[in-house]
């Protein structure tokens, strides 16, 4: 059963930092892997997909890696600024042809990130 | 750019009632997932369509139902109301099944008492 997991739990840094979430999967057979940001109480924007066959995805001052072979995934944020504060959240998407589905995203329970102006 | 619509935005309901959560994807996504977040939650998904049809079910409670309509929007229905039911519910849509990334809606909070 994919079991996705995301470390840190929580993550203040101080404004201008440079910092990395972790998301790490306990099953390679993924389809892919999305990032997002959750603010408090609302929906879930999506920052960046990286397919399977790929190794990373850049938007901005986001940088996000995937090494689907050691089931992990970096989310690299560089020059944090206060507004970046939300949770964010990883999620994969099975490969259907391993008992996963189309459907579903299985989701990390979050890195809380604070960042102190 | 449009997004992906969801209303109500907050709606509060009494144990044993119904309710029914509407979701309007972005225009010309055929694809339409639900997921549900309880405090403190990751999202989980609960059913999805793909041109009108159930595509996938996941941890959808036999009490609700969904369905797709012909314009691609969708409805969540929710009976005989729990406490536990309380959550953000989420809706999201794709342009189709096999294109990966998925745009969220805002959510609608239910609040049960």
């Amino acid at each position: 059963k994919q079991e996705v997991t995301q470390i840190p739990a929580a993550l203040s840094v101080p404004e201008g930092e440079n910092l990395v979430l972790n998301c790490s999967f306990t099953d390679s057979a993924i389809y892919n892997l999305q990032w997002f940001r959750q603010d408090p109480g609302k929906g879930l924007t999506s920052l960046l997909l990286i397919q399977s066959s790929q190794r990373e995805q850049t938007s901005g001052r986001l940088n996000a890696s995937l090494d689907k072979s050691s089931g992990r995934s970096t989310l690299y944020i560089a020059a944090s600024q206060p507004g970046d504060s939300a949770t964010y959240l990883c999620a994969v998407r099975p490969h259907s042809g391993y008992g996963g589905s189309q459907g579903n995203l299985i989701f990390g329970k979050g890195t809380k990130l604070s960042v102190k102006p | 750019a449009a997004g992906v619509i969801q209303s109500p935005r907050h709606l509060i309901k009494e144990k044993r009632e119904t309710a029914t959560l509407k979701c309007y994807p972005i225009p010309r996504h055929d694809t339409v997932y639900w997921y549900q977040q309880g405090p403190g939650q990751d999202p989980q998904f609960l059913i999805s369509f793909y041109e009108k049809m159930q595509s996938d079910k996941g941890s959808i409670p036999d009490r609700f139902s969904a369905q797709q309509f012909s314009d691609y929007h969708s409805e969540l229905n929710m009976s005989s109301l729990e406490l536990g039911d309380s959550a953000l519910y989420f809706c999201a849509s794709s342009l189709s099944p096999t294109e990966g990334r998925r745009f969220f809606g805002p959510g609608t909070r239910l609040t049960v008492l």
